[in-house]
C-alpha cells in the first residue's frame, strides 16, 4: 500500500449504531488530519494530531471521537450520529519539521480516499 | 476570517481549449496555496503548491499562479483533455491559524 489508505470506503449506519473510520499513512509523516465534506460546502477540518497527540478539535460534536494510536494510524469512532452527519470524511497526512512551534501545520498534506458515510 | 472563494461554480467546454480557473482569498497572510483535484466520491489528489515567496509553479499542462497581495490565484489548463473533467479545489495555508482552508471549488466538463 502506498500513500493514504481509508477504511471502509462506503458506510451505512442508523442514529444509534456505533462504526469507527481508519485511516493510514505510509509516507512517514508526523501529523495528520480528519476533514469532513458535506455536499455544497467547503472540506472542513475536523482534527489534527501531531506526533500522536490531538492539537486541534475544530469545535466538532463529542458524537465524533479521533484516536491515534501511532503516527501511521488515525481513527474516528462514531456514535449516535445524526442524518446531517452524512458526508465523505477524508483523512490527510502531512511531514511537518517545526511542530509545536508555531502553531500551525503548513507542509503539503496528502489525501485519502475517503469514507462516504450514509447516516440513516 | 481567511475566506476562499472560487469562480466559476462550474464550466463546460469543448476539448482542446485552454482554460482558466480562479481562486480568490480574503487574507494575504498565507504560508502556500495548493491546488487539488477531486473526481465524483474520491479523494484529493494534489496537484500544485505554491510558496507565498513564489509567483508560479508548473507540472506538464497545468501552471498556477500566485499574486499574494491582491488575493488571487489562476490555474491554467492547456489543450483540455476529457480526462481533465473533474472538481478543482483550491486551498490556502493561513499563516494566522496554520489551516488549510478550501474553496468550494470548480467542476470542470471537458466534452470530446
Amino acid at each position: 500500500e502506498t500513500g493514504v489508505t481509508q477504511t471502509p470506503r462506503h458506510l451505512v449506519m442508523g442514529m444509534t449504531n456505533k462504526k469507527s473510520l481508519k485511516c493510514e499513512q505510509h509516507l512517514g509523516h508526523n501529523a495528520m488530519y480528519w476533514y469532513k465534506q458535506s455536499a455544497k460546502k467547503p472540506l472542513e477540518l475536523m482534527f489534527v494530531y501531531s506526533l500522536e497527540e490531538r492539537v486541534e478539535n475544530n469545535s466538532v460534536p463529542s458524537r465524533f471521537s479521533p484516536e491515534c494510536p501511532n503516527s501511521s494510524h488515525l481513527f474516528l469512532h462514531l456514535h449516535t450520529l445524526q442524518p446531517e452527519d452524512s458526508a465523505l470524511y477524508l483523512c490527510a497526512s502531512s511531514q511537518e519539521p517545526n511542530l509545536g512551534t508555531s502553531g500551525g501545520w503548513y507542509n503539503e498534506q496528502f489525501f485519502g480516499p475517503g469514507t462516504r458515510l450514509t447516516v440513516l | 476570517k481567511q475566506e476562499v472563494t472560487q469562480i466559476p461554480a462550474a464550466l463546460s467546454v469543448p476539448e482542446g481549449e485552454n482554460l482558466v480557473l480562479n481562486c480568490s482569498f480574503t487574507d494575504s497572510a498565507i504560508y502556500n496555496l495548493q491546488w487539488f483535484r477531486q473526481d465524483p466520491g474520491k479523494g484529493l489528489t494534489s496537484l500544485l503548491l505554491i510558496q507565498s515567496s513564489q509567483r508560479e509553479q508548473t507540472s506538464g499542462r497545468l501552471n498556477a499562479s500566485l499574486d499574494k497581495s491582491s488575493g488571487r490565484s489562476t490555474l491554467y489548463i492547456a489543450a483540455s483533455q476529457p480526462g481533465d473533467s473533474a472538481t478543482y479545489l483550491c486551498a490556502v495555508h493561513s499563516s494566522n491559524t496554520g489551516k488549510l482552508i478550501f474553496g468550494q471549488g470548480t467542476t470542470l466538463q471537458v466534452k470530446p
